[in-house]
């Protein structure tokens, strides 16, 4: 299948900083991203949907002001948390989907906040 | 909300078929199935979507039901591998393109 990459695979950081991942599909143009969080134990939960060049569309109950989503191009998209604390640790997962393709996933980031 | 349910937990021996139920009672014509697995900490793997027909790859087979409201995913020969956490997903209409909503899952031991 079609490869989406995702950088960091895990990143500590301060409460109250500010992190940024990053999600990139290497082999095909995503003209659709899509961000997903992941508590222990439980499904995967989705944040947003983001066309290429276009806002992203939050699901109810995620602050976009908070995760802050930039698709600027059809190969990158950005999830940035702002102002982290200590329940924003979590495992975030982006997915790229292309015109009629199956959503691929990206191996996921393991944030933890101090 | 997902529009699945499936068993939380399955196991099934080595070598031999393992048969992932799932329930959408409330698909729409249009709406396709898909299947995801996901091992310990990773991203989820793409298996096998279907509308109507039953489809074959080179992972596994899914049989949906004449009425489209529940599907089996069926992996001919398991191997220890093949252990994870298997969600079946109804891709809905969002506001702006489709999605995939997850539910909990039917999390499969392949057993030696």
């Amino acid at each position: 299948g079609a490869v989406v990459s995702q950088h960091p695979s895990r990143v500590i950081c301060k409460s109250g900083t500010s992190v940024k991942i990053e999600c990139r599909s290497l082999d095909f143009q995503a003209t659709t991203m899509f961000w997903y969080r992941q508590f222990p134990k439980q499904s995967l939960m989705l944040m947003a949907t983001s066309n290429e060049g276009s806002k992203a569309t939050y699901e109810q109950g995620v602050e976009k002001d908070k995760f802050l989503i930039n698709h600027a191009s059809l190969t990158l998209s950005t999830l940035t948390v702002t102002s982290a604390h200590p329940e924003d640790s979590s495992f975030y997962i982006c997915s790229g989907s292309g015109m009629n393709t199956e959503a691929f996933f990206g191996q996921g980031t393991r944030l933890t906040v101090v | 909300d997902a529009k699945t349910t499936q068993p939380p937990s399955m196991d099934c021996a080595e070598g031999r078929a393992a048969n992932l139920p799932c329930n959408h009672s409330t698909i729409s014509g249009n709406e396709y199935v898909y299947w995801y697995r996901q091992i310990h900490s990773q991203g989820p793997q793409y298996i096998i979507h279907g509308l109507k027909n039953n489809e074959t790859n080179e992972m596994a087979s899914l049989i949906i039901t004449e009425d489209r409201k529940s599907s089996t995913l069926i992996l001919p020969h398991a191997t220890l591998r093949d252990t994870a956490v298997y969600y079946c997903i109804v891709r809905v209409k969002g506001d702006s393109s489709y999605k995939l909503i997850f539910g909990s899952g039917t999390r499969l031991l392949v057993r030696p």
